[in-house]
């Protein structure tokens, strides 16, 4: 998989809107962007992933540059239950190893 | 509600015993994975089952066997278990070909002692 670089950290005001940046510049045309996020003690969960066309759904929108080497993930009006570590990771579909790097903890503050 | 059961939710081990930990998904996905987290060392894959039948090796597999014997099982088991072993365990599951993302249970924590 292609490396993926991610602040360590990010603060966010409840009710705001949450902009995560992803680089991925070594990214290659068949691969994806997938984002995931863990909450403190629980399993990671999907949140979203697209080729190269920005994607929505009931979560988070993902914004794709057109030359694919960076991404942001968008949480539209932040709660203080999405504070977690948010992973950006690269992979071609099939490929098993999904591979986590330290990802962006995100605090949300009222 | 569809998705991943991890049993049991902790344990604590003498080292030395041996340990399976069981994980049952109801998505008939056709791939699952283990993997384990530490502190500092984030998410590593131990090993993976891309079909019924079939195992592989992920990035941190001694000490730690598999078995695929049909689509919904996928247990994770300790020989003789040891200290360094101690983690949380998180399975998980994937429909391969489709894109869709993985679904994770929520852990077992074990502590060898």
């Amino acid at each position: 998989d292609a490396k993926t670089t991610q602040p360590t950290s990010m603060d966010c005001a409840e009710g705001r809107a949450a902009n995560l940046p992803c680089n991925h510049s070594t990214i290659s045309g068949n691969e994806y962007v997938y984002w995931y996020r863990q909450i403190h003690s629980q399993g990671p969960q999907y949140i979203i992933h697209g080729l190269k066309n920005n994607e929505t759904n009931e979560m988070a929108s993902l914004i794709i540059t057109e030359d694919r080497k960076s991404s942001t993930l968008i949480l539209p009006h932040a709660t203080l239950r999405d504070t977690a570590v948010y992973y950006c990771i690269v992979r071609v579909v099939d490929d098993y190893k999904l591979s986590f790097g330290a990802g962006t903890t995100v605090t949300v503050r009222a | 509600i569809a998705g991943i059961t991890q049993a049991p939710t902790s344990q604590i081990l003498a080292a030395g015993r041996r340990m399976t930990l069981r994980c049952t998904q109801d998505m008939r996905h056709n791939a699952m994975y283990w993997y384990r987290q530490d502190l500092g060392l984030g998410l590593r894959l131990i090993h993976y089952s891309n079909t019924a039948g079939t195992t592989g090796k992920g990035e941190v597999p001694d000490g730690y066997s598999v078995s695929r014997a049909n689509t919904d099982d996928f247990p994770l088991t300790l020989a003789s278990a040891v200290p360094s072993q101690t983690s949380v365990y998180f399975c998980a599951s994937s429909q391969e070909g489709t894109g869709n993302g993985y679904t994770f249970g929520s852990g077992t924590r074990l502590t060898v002692v």
